[in-house]
Parts: structure tokens; sequence; C-alpha cells
């Protein structure tokens, strides 16, 4: 597609059910990143793909965060158990490998949990 | 590990005018990548800048220019003719030569009057 594309657009969730966010990154992007952006807060890595490997899950806050990639294309973040800390927006960005720092980011998801 | 400080939470200014938003940094690392990015109100994260820690001309994209001062570790954005579509939030990152995760600031609000 010609940009990142993020799905849904916003989430209201209950506390304790689990929610899946999808990315569709650009096109031939073999990169692929899942940041979190709280109320009033920087971005915060969650996890990197390159293909379909997870190289570095290091930012994932617990592990009731977990995330796929298939065919090198789209990803899901799934939260399970959904805390009222887990509200924020998330943010995906893909990028072509041999220019890592060229990010695209996508409009991201808000996640708000009640 | 980076660490990226933005120590201005609000920044206004008036249609046509100048403004400068700031940022320090603290990395170890001898190569790096340093960023501005726009985030208007659709979330999306605009890269505005980019800045390669090893030239020492600072980058310009036409009314956007950074003041970079490496041994300051100091990373500033100049806004010339501001315009009312520059109202956004804006975000300082840094990514080493090495590694993929961008550190972000936790950003700067601007407003422009007009």
């Amino acid at each position: 597609g010609a940009g990142v594309s993020q799905s849904p657009s916003n989430k209201v969730t209950e506390k304790g059910k689990d929610v899946e966010l999808r990315c569709d990154p650009i096109s031939g992007h073999t990169a692929l990143y899942w940041y979190r952006q709280s109320l009033g807060q920087g971005l915060e890595f969650l996890i990197y793909f390159q293909g379909n490997s997870a190289p570095d899950k290091s930012g994932l806050p617990s592990d009731r965060f977990s995330a796929e990639r298939t065919g090198g294309s789209v990803s899901t973040l799934t939260i399970q158990r959904t805390q009222q800390e887990d509200s924020a927006v998330y943010l995906c960005a893909s990028s072509l490998v041999e220019d890592s720092y060229g990010y695209t980011f996508g409009s991201g998801t808000r996640l708000t949990v009640v | 590990a980076q660490t990226v400080t933005q120590s201005q939470p609000e920044m206004s200014v008036q249609e046509a005018e100048t403004v400068t938003l700031s940022c320090t940094y603290d990395t170890s690392e001898s190569d790096y990548y340093l960023f501005w990015y726009k985030q208007p109100p659709s979330r999306q994260m605009i890269l505005v800048i980019r800045q390669e820690a090893y030239k020492q001309q600072n980058a310009t994209e036409n009314r956007f220019s950074v003041n970079f001062q490496k041994a300051a570790k100091s990373f500033s954005l100049k806004i010339s003719d501001s315009q009312l579509g520059d109202a956004a939030m804006y975000f300082c990152a840094c990514v080493s030569n090495s590694g993929y995760a961008l550190n972000f600031g936790k950003g700067t609000s601007l407003l422009v009057t007009p």
C-alpha cells in the first residue's frame, strides 16, 4: 500500500478482555516496529521484526503482550487480559532494511481500557 | 542506550516568525543518527529532518534546520517563517548506528498563532 495502515483506529475495551491490533506495512518493507505512546509521553519501543522473526522483544512490558508477523507483511499486536494502564496509542512503523532509519509510521490505534 | 530530553513541554510562535525547539541527548555511541518528527492530531509521525552524527554540517529541509552541537550533545530544531500548519507535537529522537529502535523525547507541543 501507499502507507502504513493500522486498524482499528480506535478501540474501547473492558478491563480483562483481549485485544488485537493490526499493522499493514508498506509493501516491500522488511523491517517493522511497534511503539506505545502513553498520554503526555514520548514513544516507547515495544518490538522489532525483521521479516517474520522478532530478534528484539525486549520492549514488551509484560507477558500479556505478544506480537507476530506473517508472510513478511501484516503484523498483529495482541494484549491479553487488558489493564487500564494499557490505555495508550499504539504506533506501527516500517522501513526498508537497507534504510533502517527511514521509518514510515502509521496513524496508530488509540486503545482505551475501561 | 540513549536518552533524549526535551525541556520545553510547550512553545508558542506567531505566524511568519521563527521558533527554536530544544533537544539534548545522551549516548555512549560514537556513531548515531538524530531525528525530529512532527505529530499532528492525525497521530501519524512525520519525519521532519535527520542528522548523521558524523556530519558536521547542520541538516536543513526548506524552512526547517537544526543546530547540531555534538560536544554538547544538543540538537535543536529551528522553524523559520512559521505557518499555521506547523502546529503539532514535535519529538526529538536518537538511534545508534548499530541499533534500530528509536529513542524518543517526551515531545514539545508547538502552538502557532495568527
